[in-house]
């Protein structure tokens, strides 16, 4: 079974600061995608970004972007110029492509924005 | 464009009853999925499907059943409700997408306690 973990589960961040997230896996897949999903106090889980294992560039999403070391299975998310918006739970996923694609999802990081 | 949808938003239920929670997808995606978030934790999947038809164990499907007949609707069937299937129940699909066919949109949640 593939495992994902999270070893801070809370931070917190200064208005406009910027903070990193860790996230660790894993697995002896070659071909997997990894995920980190925000969950708000609506509980509502929200897609932040998402990085294909083959790609070595990282992606970025607008003020997102994430540090992903696979010979270290580490994929990191950068928060910049945090906002008050951006307080909530952070879970990163892992999924193996496979015939269900199944999501495997560590416990969370719970990120306080500090006005 | 709705998106996933889950029903009812919230339940209680009496140990031994049964109840089905229902999810539905208007994306014409193939895949669904169901996972329960306990406490303090990431979500675990408990079943999933790949189409019509077609559906598969994940990691935590004991005291669950679950059908498929239609490409848009996922019913989750609790038998005998248990105190320890007090959770928080999501629905996602995946298919295609802006972001491939890998992403899972996720469902508002159903909060199910069980006295």
């Amino acid at each position: 079974a593939q495992t994902v973990t999270q070893s801070q589960p809370e931070m917190s961040v200064q208005e406009a600061e910027t903070v990193t997230l860790s996230c660790t896996y894993d697995t002896s897949e070659s071909n997997y995608y990894l995920f980190w999903y925000k969950q708000p106090p609506s509980r509502q889980m929200i897609l932040v970004i998402r990085q294909e294992a083959y790609k070595q560039q990282n992606a970025t999403e607008n003020r997102f972007s994430v540090n992903f070391q696979k010979a270290a299975k580490s994929f990191s998310l950068k928060i910049s110029d945090s906002q008050l918006g951006d307080t909530a739970m952070y879970f990163c996923a892992f999924m193996k492509r496979n015939t269900g694609n199944q999501f495997y999802f560590g416990t969370g990081t719970s990120l306080t924005v500090i006005p | 464009n709705a998106g996933v949808t889950q029903t009812p938003k919230f339940r209680i239920l009496k140990i031994g009853q049964s109840m089905t929670l229902q999810c539905a997808q208007d994306m014409n995606h193939n895949y669904m999925y169901w996972y329960r978030q306990d406490p303090g934790m990431g979500l675990k999947l408990i079943y999933y499907s790949v189409g019509a038809g077609i559906t598969d164990k994940g990691e935590v499907p004991n005291g669950y059943n679950v059908s498929r007949s239609t490409t848009e609707d996922f019913p989750l069937r609790l038998e005998l409700a248990a105190p320890s299937q007090t959770s928080v129940y999501f629905c996602a699909s995946s298919g295609k997408s802006e972001y491939g066919t890998d992403t899972q949109y996720f469902g508002p949640g159903t909060r199910l306690t069980v006295l």
